[in-house]
């Protein structure tokens, strides 16, 4: 079965300090892969996604993510967090062949950061 | 600004109302989606269309109807609403390479 697994439903760093979000994924086509962000009361970011080539993609906000495919993993890291980085942090696995682009979610991970 | 707007922001509702809830787009995508957000269960996919024309159940069908109006707007509908539809409900937009989400309807059915 088609899933994603956020294993960390909850995480607290400190300001300043690295961070580094779980995604594993379990999908049988060769997948697209995106991670989202959510702030209180908004609606979801494109934070970055991987369709193939790197296996290491950049995104906004100085985040990035590794597709590792030996791990079915695609984990979001941060090398130093801000305080404006706390919100819900979604994985997600699409499709990459067919019309079907619906996204298979992750339960998302909520951050939390000490100032 | 380019994007996705849903309308209404907040809205409650009594046992047995109806209302529709409107999306829009101008970003030119073919796909539309509906989702629900519940805590601690994600995002649930209520209906989608791929594109103008057709319409498709997602994982939580019941208890709503879709219309793809046009290119650009996407409506969802709750005929007779119940308490478990309160939710947070997001509409998005996609080419097929990252979807682009509105700012979400709050919906409380009391």
């Amino acid at each position: 079965a088609q899933s994603v697994t956020q294993p960390d439903i909850h995480i607290t760093v400190s300001e300043g300090a690295s961070l580094e979000l779980r995604c594993n994924y379990s999908y049988g086509a060769t997948p697209y892969l995106f991670w989202y962000v959510q702030s209180p009361g908004q609606g979801l970011q494109l934070l970055l996604k991987y369709f193939s080539g790197d296996t290491l993609v950049q995104g906004i906000k100085g985040f990035e993510a590794e597709f590792k495919r030996s791990q079915s993993s695609f984990n979001l890291r941060k090398p130093s967090v801000h305080w404006s980085d706390a919100a819900e942090y979604f994985c997600a696995v699409g499709n990459k062949a067919g019309n079907n682009r619906k996204l298979i979610w992750g339960l998302g991970t909520s951050l939390a950061v000490n100032p | 600004n380019a994007g996705v707007t849903q309308t209404p922001k907040f809205q409650v509702l009594k046992t047995g109302q109806s209302m529709t809830l409107q999306c829009a787009q101008d970003m030119n995508h073919n796909s539309m989606y509906w989702y629900r957000q519940d805590p601690g269960m994600g995002l649930r996919l209520i209906y989608y269309s791929a594109s103008e024309g057709t319409t498709d159940k997602g994982e939580v069908p019941n208890g709503y109807n879709v219309s793809r109006l046009n290119k650009r707007e996407f409506s969802l509908r709750l005929e007779s609403a119940a308490p478990s539809q309160t939710s947070v409900y997001f509409c998005a937009s996609s080419t097929g390479v990252g979807y682009t989400f509105g700012s979400g309807t709050r919906l409380t059915v009391v």
